[in-house]
């Protein structure tokens, strides 16, 4: 079975361009998650979605973020305009409801993103 | 809000040592999970503990739901060279789904 599949794998941009992060979740998985991780701040919850609906945006820097999941199987995590401070290893992950019982999640490969 | 403080923050060692490592928070979690990170991936769940004193093995690895639910230790046996890498806990509160992590703990095995 596929896991968690995140794209762009890489991405390097410049200052002021807009960013969009892709992620599908594991298949009849209906919890989402996106996390950014740097090495000064470690793994920081961003967003999470439960069935498509954004349940806890609390991590969400700041107004140039922002998260989709317009479906069960496809999220986006979109930057505009981003800033060099952005850069950074980005993961979603995805669990079942009983995830939010067991907790377990599954991450994605990330999308490491430069800003120039 | 919550925190975890995961300790220590790196570990050299040398092959066939025993490993631990611990996290603490100053709240209360439901369900306390162990993470590998490898270079360039992303976090593998090795543990998962439900029930505050639960004791789990993995293979090598064990880890313990802290019986107050504020900590939880995991401990790598006869560590080898590929149990190189970054170590996060995470712990999940009441109500929600919320995960939080560890702030992660390297691991250097030297053969």
């Amino acid at each position: 079975d596929a896991g968690v599949i995140q794209s762009p794998r890489h991405e390097v941009t410049e200052m002021g361009q807009e960013v969009t992060l892709r992620c599908k979740p594991i298949s009849g998985h209906n919890s989402l998650f996106w996390y950014r991780q740097t090495m000064m701040r470690g793994l920081e919850l961003l967003i999470y979605f439960n069935n498509n609906v954004p349940i806890d945006d609390s991590g969400m820097p700041e107004d140039r973020f922002s998260a989709k999941m317009p479906n069960a199987s496809f999220s986006t995590l979109k930057i505009q305009p981003s800033e060099p401070r952005d850069s950074a290893v980005y993961f979603c992950a995805s669990s079942t409801s009983g995830g939010a019982i067991t907790g377990e999640l599954f991450f994605g490969e990330g999308s490491r993103l430069t800003v120039l | 809000g919550q925190q975890l403080n995961q300790s220590p923050q790196s570990m050299f060692i040398q092959e066939g040592e025993d490993v631990s490592m611990n996290c603490t928070s100053s709240s209360i979690f439901n369900t306390w999970l162990w993470y590998k990170q490898d270079p360039g991936e992303g976090p593998v769940l090795l543990i998962a503990l439900y029930k505050a004193g639960e004791l789990t093995s993995n293979g090598r690895l064990t880890a313990q739901f802290g019986i107050t639910r504020k900590d939880s230790f995991l401990n790598i046996s006869a560590s080898i060279p590929s149990d190189v890498g970054i170590y996060f806990c995470a712990g999940r509160g009441t109500g929600g789904f919320k995960t939080i992590f560890g702030a992660g703990t390297r691991l250097f095995v030297k053969a």
